[in-house]
């Protein structure tokens, strides 16, 4: 089965400065992987994901993740974070495979922090 | 377009009481699911559908019910009501099973069991 490591629980950043999320998740033959943002006492939203292709993947505000095989890693990153970037980060895998149906497992999550 | 809502917002519920939690989408998803949200823990998968009429276990379904009688709502019962079951609960749809299209997450009840 599937499993997600995030291994920072919580990111503080100052404002302006870049910022990486690593994310980890067991490995598979095929899978789909996904990072959504919950901003407070909001839902979560789809941020960007990867299904095959390109590895480097980007959201419309300025993040960006790369897919690597080898070390099963989906890290987040900005190059510049802004305080309207405050928010919990979710990476999320499923197996991709052609069943009707394969979970979608989701990591513990990462507060991210950004100070003026 | 409305998305995936939930009601209640907030709940608080006494011990043994019970509840149900409602969830509609106007998306024409297939899939539905019902996860809860602990500090720290991420999200936990209650029960999902893959369709109308179709629903099954996810991680921790116990103490909890659900039924899918229409594509568009999918309620989540609480029976018996404990304090291991304060959580805050999301409901989301889905395209496809694999999630591969994304999840659209309604915006959450919390709850409060004492």
């Amino acid at each position: 089965a599937q499993s997600v490591t995030q291994l920072d629980s919580q990111v503080p950043v100052f404002e302006e400065a870049p910022v990486e999320l690593r994310c980890n998740y067991s490995s598979s033959v095929s899978v789909y992987l996904f990072w959504y943002v919950q901003y407070p006492n909001q839902g979560l939203q789809l941020l960007l994901k990867y299904l095959s292709g390109s590895t480097l993947v980007e959201s419309i505000n300025g993040f960006e993740a790369e897919f690597n095989k080898s070390q099963t890693s989906f890290h987040l990153r900005k190059p510049s974070v802004h305080i309207s970037d405050t928010a919990e980060y979710f990476c999320a895998v499923s197996d991709g495979s052609e069943t009707s149906y394969d979970k979608v497992i989701f990591g513990p999550g990462t507060s991210l922090s950004v100070i003026p | 377009n409305a998305g995936v809502t939930q009601t209640p917002k907030f709940r608080i519920l006494k011990i043994g009481q019970s509840m149900t939690l409602q969830c509609t989408q106007d998306m024409n998803h297939n899939y539905m699911y019902w996860y809860r949200q602990d500090p720290g823990m991420g999200l936990k998968l209650i029960y999902y559908s893959v369709g109308a009429g179709i629903t099954d276990k996810g991680e921790v379904p116990n103490g909890y019910n659900v039924s899918r009688s229409t594509t568009e709502d999918f309620p989540l019962r609480l029976e018996l009501a404990a304090p291991s079951q304060t959580s805050v609960y999301f409901c989301a749809s889905s395209y496809s099973g694999q999630g591969a299209h994304g999840y659209t997450f309604g915006s959450g009840t919390r709850l409060t069991v004492v």
